[in-house]
């Protein structure tokens, strides 16, 4: 149980244009989803926090214009990277859990997708 | 700022042998949670131990978590090559999302 999908696994676009990233919960109500972003060799970075129906909270430096993160119902949250650049490329996370993220909720394990690779040219 | 700080960065061992990592933190944590992941793959939860919890285990796996050090362990017993991953150390400590510390990088030699 608790799988994540996340698609697609890799996209290479050009400069300028938008990708779109999907993380669906395929067997469990995902209350709350988690986007990261990871370097090679390094830890991830939380971009953003959000609850189904509710804006996402995005995490100090992390443009709200160019990441839009949409979560409208609690199995799917999309990621958009909008206007592409080539430092915009990375891999991304997505990670979900099925307790909503607030104050004093704590033991929450994290399901995460298998990631993308984005290229941009 | 990462919450979590690990150690060693890499670590390189040979099949059979035990392999010890360690995480250090800043803060209060509520519990301490150990991922792993596969080159280029997401991350898959191993074991979670809560602050007032001292060791715990699952299957090869023994976590340690010394709350006046501010400190975890994570002890893999009798490594496989198919062990080898990347291992992250991740506190939640209730008032935000989980934070993952660096990683330590295992690679075992068959």
């Amino acid at each position: 149980g608790a799988v994540v999908s996340q698609h697609p696994s890799r996209v290479i676009c050009k400069s300028g244009t938008s990708v779109k990233i999907e993380c669906r919960s395929l067997d469990f109500q995902a209350t709350t989803m988690f986007w990261y972003r990871q370097f090679p060799k390094q830890s991830l970075m939380l971009m953003a926090t959000s609850n189904e129906g509710s804006k996402a909270t995005y995490e100090q430096g992390v443009e709200k214009d160019k990441f839009l993160i949409n979560h409208a119902s609690l199995t799917l949250s999309t990621l958009t990277v909008t206007s592409a650049h080539p430092e915009d490329s990375s891999f991304y996370i997505c990670s979900a859990s099925d307790l909503p993220y607030d104050r004093g909720v704590s033991g929450n394990i994290q399901y995460f997708g298998a990631g993308t690779r984005l290229s941009v040219l | 700022s990462q919450q979590g700080e690990e150690d060693p960065q890499a670590l390189s061992i040979q099949e059979g042998e035990n392999a010890t990592m360690n995480c250090s933190y800043k803060t209060s944590i509520n519990n301490l949670q150990w991922y792993r992941q596969n080159s280029g793959r997401g991350l898959v939860h191993l074991i979670l131990i809560r602050s007032n919890e001292r060791e715990k285990h699952s299957g090869r796996l023994r976590v340690t978590l010394d709350t006046s050090k501010k400190s975890s362990s994570l002890l893999i017993t009798a490594s496989r090559a198919a062990d080898t991953a990347s291992y992250f150390c991740a506190t939640d400590t209730g008032r935000r999302a989980l934070t993952f510390g660096s990683g330590t990088r295992l690679q075992v030699q068959p």
